[in-house]
């Protein structure tokens, strides 16, 4: 079955520890999204990527970063910069001219 | 600058009862509007949109949604709830005028239906 795959579900880091969250498709799709969800706050873009090769900052990038060095994958990296690290983390992607974004089921990042 | 508003943080309604669940918006241009619900934990699941067209659009599970321009809201129904609808639901904007490809989220709704 074609979807977006993350990974790890849950992941518990210490302050001061960079994390890496993956996020797979095999959807053959373009585009691909990260964004932050805290309660209350809704959904926040913190990088996309277009094409390989590409990426965006979103509206909340800084402390993140990202690569897309193969289509299918759109890796997250959450840095010791990032302030409040702890959110539920969301991996979407989509066909260029399509307007659905597909979504992964998340990871949920705590730092103790 | 491109923006959603969801009014209510908490909706609760009775099953077989009508609800709604209200989005506004704010764009530049003519905007692409979304509807999105959330399980527990999980990712968020597309249920409807507007791109142009008939201004009320039907999607997934019984849900529909009214595209008013006037008023610059989207705000999403259901003749009757089931207790199943109880979710997260999120409403999107794009500006297609816009090249930057982004979708903005709203905060979210929680929809409670009760037995």
């Amino acid at each position: 079955d074609g979807g977006i795959t993350q990974s790890p579900k849950y992941l518990f880091r210490k302050e001061g520890q960079n994390v890496t969250l993956s996020c797979e498709q095999n959807l053959n799709h373009d585009a691909m999204y990260w964004y932050r969800q805290d309660p209350g706050q809704g959904l926040r873009l913190i990088y996309y990527s277009q094409i390989v090769n590409d990426f965006q900052k979103g509206d909340i990038a800084e402390g993140y970063s990202v690569s897309r060095e193969k289509k299918e994958s759109f890796p997250l990296t959450v840095t010791s910069a990032q302030k409040n690290p702890t959110a539920f983390y969301l991996c979407a992607s989509r066909i260029p001219g399509a307007n659905v974004l597909t979504f992964g089921a998340g990871s949920r990042l705590t730092v103790l | 600058a491109q923006s959603v508003a969801q009014p209510e943080d908490q909706v609760n309604v009775a099953e077989g009862n009508p609800l709604t669940v209200k989005c506004t918006y704010s764009v530049s241009g003519n905007p692409y509007l979304f509807w999105y619900v959330q399980y527990p934990n999980r990712g968020l699941q597309f249920l409807l949109k507007y791109i142009t067209g008939d201004n009320l659009v039907k999607g997934s599970y019984g849900f529909e949604a009214e595209f008013n321009k006037s008023q610059t809201s989207f705000h999403l129904k259901k003749p009757s709830a089931l207790v199943s609808d109880s979710a997260l639901y999120f409403c999107a904007v794009r500006d297609p005028s816009n090249t930057g490809n982004q979708f903005y989220f709203g905060t979210g709704t929680s929809l409670t239906v009760i037995p």
